[in-house]
């Protein structure tokens, strides 16, 4: 059983405009959210977090907004440019555990 | 400079061999992990070591060991009992009781012909 998906394996943005990038998950004693970029053959590299307690968290480009009571997070990138094409994935934490989604491989065409 | 050294890089195996991969970290970190990514798939663990001599399974450990005899190593066994071995291997550390981020290596492509 799943506890963190992400139900779109990949998407297609233009470069400019906004990527949003979702994720769900059913536990709800996650405490900690994370996004990680992943280029191939390379390990993850940690993008941003949002602790459960917060519904939104800003980092230059992108930001993270966690709705609880819908078990959902979402990444937004504004403005997108071609470097951020990459696969993204969102992790939960649970004590020392992370628990990661599917991923899911964002473009940005130029 | 501060990281996890991840090696072999790429790794081909017979079946039947065992293989170690190693993960080396000087970031002085307690926790360091080890996950498998498959093709189009997520990141899935395989063991973990919240302290040297302690591990634990994670949801994929059949066919894997490992050991945690010193804080910054935690090499990881691929043996002959693991059915499917080919796959990207990732090594990560951390602090995880501060904000849960994790710090990857570059990971090892294991091979079996």
């Amino acid at each position: 059983d799943q506890q963190v998906k992400q139900n779109s394996p990949s998407l297609s943005v233009q470069e400019g405009r906004i990527s949003i990038l979702n994720c769900d998950y059913t536990n709800s004693m996650f405490d900690y959210f994370l996004w990680y970029k992943k280029y191939p053959a390379e390990g993850p590299t940690f993008l941003i977090s949002i602790s459960s307690i917060k519904d939104k968290n800003e980092d230059g480009r992108f930001t993270v907004f966690l709705n609880k009571s819908a078990k959902h997070l979402s990444l937004h990138i504004v403005p997108s440019q071609p470097g951020d094409s990459a696969v993204y994935f969102c992790a939960a934490r649970l004590g020392n555990m992370l628990t990661f989604g599917g991923g899911t491989r964002l473009m940005v065409k130029p | 400079d501060g990281g996890i050294t991840q090696s072999p890089k790429y790794l081909f195996r017979k079946e039947g061999q065992n293989v170690t991969l190693s993960c080396e970290q000087n970031l002085n970190h307690d926790a360091m992990y080890w996950y498998r990514q498959d093709p189009g798939q997520g990141l899935r663990l395989i063991y973990y070591s919240q302290i040297v001599n302690d591990f634990q399974k994670g949801d994929i450990a059949e066919g894997y060991s490992v050991s945690r005899e010193k804080k910054e190593s935690f090499p990881l066994t691929v043996t002959s009992a693991q059915k499917n071995p080919t796959a990207f291997y990732l090594c990560a550390s951390g602090d995880t009781w501060n904000t849960g981020e994790l710090f990857f290596g570059e990971g090892s492509r294991l091979t079996v012909l």
